[in-house]
């Protein structure tokens, strides 16, 4: 099956500071790849979808200054949280899916602790 | 918008079957997912119906009723490794035309000896 993967898995930072995040799909192309994040027993909240070569499109209350998204290249996406806030440390996923299939392949999580 | 309703706990013996229900409200609506997700993990793709009727795939099967809103995943032949987050998910069309996929709160199943 298709292969998403993040990096880091997993990263403590201070307030204040940028955080960048990684989602890559590995051995597909992927034309859209979605940003969630997901609090502690909480389910996943779309922050925004990305198209290759496109603006993020953003879910509403989701800054778009704070949390950046490029979409560079059809294998990779990157998410960078700004300014960073003890409120903002989160699990955050990734999801890659390649034009005309409807399945969503996920990468494995970053997991972000604000200090 | 979307509004998905699932139970928030079970509790299931091992070697049972367990149906784990979904119900939605959505004005475009374009195909229904499950995913499941150990604590820690990122979900993993289970099942995606978009006609009526059940999916079997293994000890999973999937059921979508659109005229009802309603869905649920049967698990059958309980296994410990089973007890997981069971995500309930929705995808539809918005007026621009935009596919957008929104996730229900899940289901936490416990799977007990």
């Amino acid at each position: 099956g298709a292969v998403v993967s993040q990096h880091p898995s997993w990263v403590i930072c201070k307030s204040g500071t940028s955080v960048k995040i990684e989602c890559r799909s590995l051995d597909f192309q992927a034309t859209t790849m979605f940003w969630y994040r997901q609090f502690p027993k909480q389910s996943l909240m779309l922050m925004a979808t990305s198209n290759e070569g496109s603006k993020a499109t953003y879910e509403q209350g989701v800054e778009k200054d704070k949390f950046l998204i490029n979409h560079a290249s059809l294998t990779l996406s990157t998410l960078t949280v700004t300014s960073a806030h003890p409120e903002d440390s989160s699990f955050y996923i990734c999801s890659a899916r390649w034009s005309r299939t409807y399945e969503q392949y996920f990468g494995p999580g970053t997991r972000l602790t604000v200090t | 918008g979307q509004n998905i309703d699932q139970p928030t706990e079970m509790t299931a013996t091992e070697g049972a079957i367990v149906q784990i229900n979904c119900t939605y409200q959505t004005s475009g609506f374009n195909g229904l997912f499950w995913y499941q997700q150990h604590a820690g993990e990122a979900p993993t793709f289970l099942s995606y119906n978009v006609l009526d009727g059940l999916e079997e795939k293994g000890r999973f099967s999937s059921f979508l009723s659109r005229s009802k809103g309603y869905s649920y995943l049967l698990l059958k032949e309980l296994q410990m490794k089973d007890s997981a987050s069971y995500l309930c998910a929705v995808r539809d069309l918005n007026s621009g035309g935009y596919q957008k996929v929104t996730f229900g709160t899940g289901t936490k199943l416990q799977v007990i000896p």
